[in-house]
């Protein structure tokens, strides 16, 4: 079983509807990352979160650390938010503060 | 513009020959990471280096290698023994700190990736 499991894997919306992509994880952790990933490859970090909830523009993140959980919220879709969003986290015990990384949600977000 | 730089984006690489991926950042950081991503996978780190003249291995370092020779650069060689080459490679940075708080103030930047295919 992997220790960070996004759903769903593959999402298809139309523009203007919101989104949610969700992330579980099994392990005790000091942070969670969102991160997008352009259709080119390149990967940029959307959000850092440990605790609560945190907003920029049409994208909201929040975390439940008791439900080992958190989820990624878009407001307003459009086409460009067409991406792929991966969860990470860190491993409250690893020494090296090193990533767990989910596999990846693909949104497509259709005009 | 501060970034990471990867170069090439695409190479093409015949079985049995090594290959040296780019990796140039102007950031100032002091740790850097290569991670390897397959369809369908999270990110694996392969090796990474906290400082200069220093780097540890991650979980897939089987077949690949390494340097630190100065701080903006950090290049990959992936071996003639690494067994599954073809992949996606992604170089990363970030400022590495003491204890939790590090990451409460300092992201993972990424480059663009190499596409890396060996036929």
């Amino acid at each position: 079983k992997n220790e960070v499991e996004q759903s769903p894997q593959n999402l298809t919306a139309q523009e203007g509807e919101f989104i949610t992509i969700n992330c579980s994880y099994s392990v005790g952790i000091s942070a969670l990352h969102w991160l997008q990933q352009h259709p080119g490859g390149g990967i940029v970090s959307l959000f850092m979160l440990s605790s609560g909830k945190k907003k920029h523009g049409r994208l909201i993140a929040t975390i439940n650390i008791q439900e080992k959980h958190s989820s990624l919220h878009i407001t307003a879709s459009h086409p460009r938010d067409s991406a792929v969003y991966i969860c990470a986290v860190i491993p409250y015990m690893d020494s090296n503060y090193q990533l767990i990384w989910g596999a990846g949600t693909k949104l497509i977000i259709k005009p | 513009d501060g970034g990471i730089t990867q170069s090439p984006k695409y190479l093409f690489r015949k079985e049995g020959q090594n290959v040296t991926l780019s990796c140039e950042q102007n950031l100032n950081h002091d740790a850097m990471y290569w991670y390897r991503q397959d369809p369908g996978q999270g990110l694996r780190l392969i090796y990474y280096s906290q400082i200069v003249n220093d780097f540890q291995k991650g979980d897939i370092a089987e077949g690949y290698s390494v340097s630190r020779e100065k701080k903006e650069s950090f290049p990959l060689t992936v071996t003639s023994a690494q067994k599954n080459p073809t992949a996606f490679y992604l170089c990363a940075s970030s400022i590495p700190g003491q204890g939790i708080r590090r990451m409460n103030n300092s992201p993972l930047h990424f480059g663009n990736g190499t596409r890396l295919t060996v036929t």
